[in-house]
């Protein structure tokens, strides 16, 4: 079955750009009409979604990230990435990567998510 | 962008109770399109409902999800101990705003 993998830095500096990558195996990440997003979620606080992206490069943001955030995906290596540019101690959290059942005028749940990646903002 | 509310905060129930779970939109959801999710801790979150009703794959009877237009709630008809986690809905029906309501702890009482 289809599982992901998130990978990046753990510590990154203010002002600086969050880069994250979520790999894909057991399955073809062109396969089948899925989105792949990019979910957050700050220590014992609830989720945030940060956006998604279809296989042909076409992307959805969250509007209150939308200025710092790009998605871009490489089919070749089966991986999808994430970044997030001027971060603040705000963007301290765990970033989840998740396959996305959406279309392209709806959105979609999450299943299977990747284990995580825990992100610190600090100097 | 529409906002989940989810209650109650904290729900303290016993091995085999009925749990009831409340998700309430601050306007109508698309065609039912909200999801339920259990996390446990150090866990990522874990599909367990779709479509408002639909149970994921694995996912045992006992979980059902009922509701349409703002109101939405998850039952699990008798609890087991591995029951005990975090529940969250979210809401799909915006290809642009995905939202998730802030969770309710069920928790062993």
């Amino acid at each position: 079955q289809v599982q992901l993998q998130e990978s990046g830095p753990g510590l990154v500096k203010p002002s600086q750009t969050l880069s994250l990558t979520c790999t894909v195996s057991g399955g073809s990440i062109s396969g089948g009409t899925y989105y792949w997003s990019w979910i957050r979620q700050p220590a014992g606080k609830g989720l945030e979604w940060i956006g998604r992206i279809y296989t042909s490069g076409s992307t959805n943001y969250n509007p209150s990230l939308k200025s710092r955030v790009t998605i871009s995906v490489d089919t070749s290596k089966n991986q999808f990435s994430l970044k997030l540019s001027s971060v603040t101690a705000a963007d301290t959290a765990v970033y989840y990567c998740a396959r996305d059942s959406g279309s392209y005028l709806y959105g979609g749940w999450f299943d299977p998510w990747g284990q995580g990646s825990l992100v610190t903002v600090s100097s | 962008e529409i906002v989940l509310t989810q209650s109650p905060g904290t729900l303290s129930l016993s091995p085999g109770e009925r749990a009831t779970l409340s998700c309430r939109a601050s306007q109508s959801v698309s065609s039912s399109y909200l999801a339920w999710y259990q996390q446990k801790p150090g866990q990522p979150p874990r599909l367990l409902i779709y479509g408002a009703s639909s149970r994921a794959t694995g996912i045992p009877d006992r979980f059902s999800g009922s509701g349409s237009g703002t109101d939405f709630t998850l039952t699990i008809s008798r609890l087991e101990p591995e029951d005990f986690a975090v529940y969250y809905c979210q809401q799909y029906g915006s290809s642009s705003s995905y939202t998730f309501g802030q969770g309710t702890k069920l928790e062993i009482k």
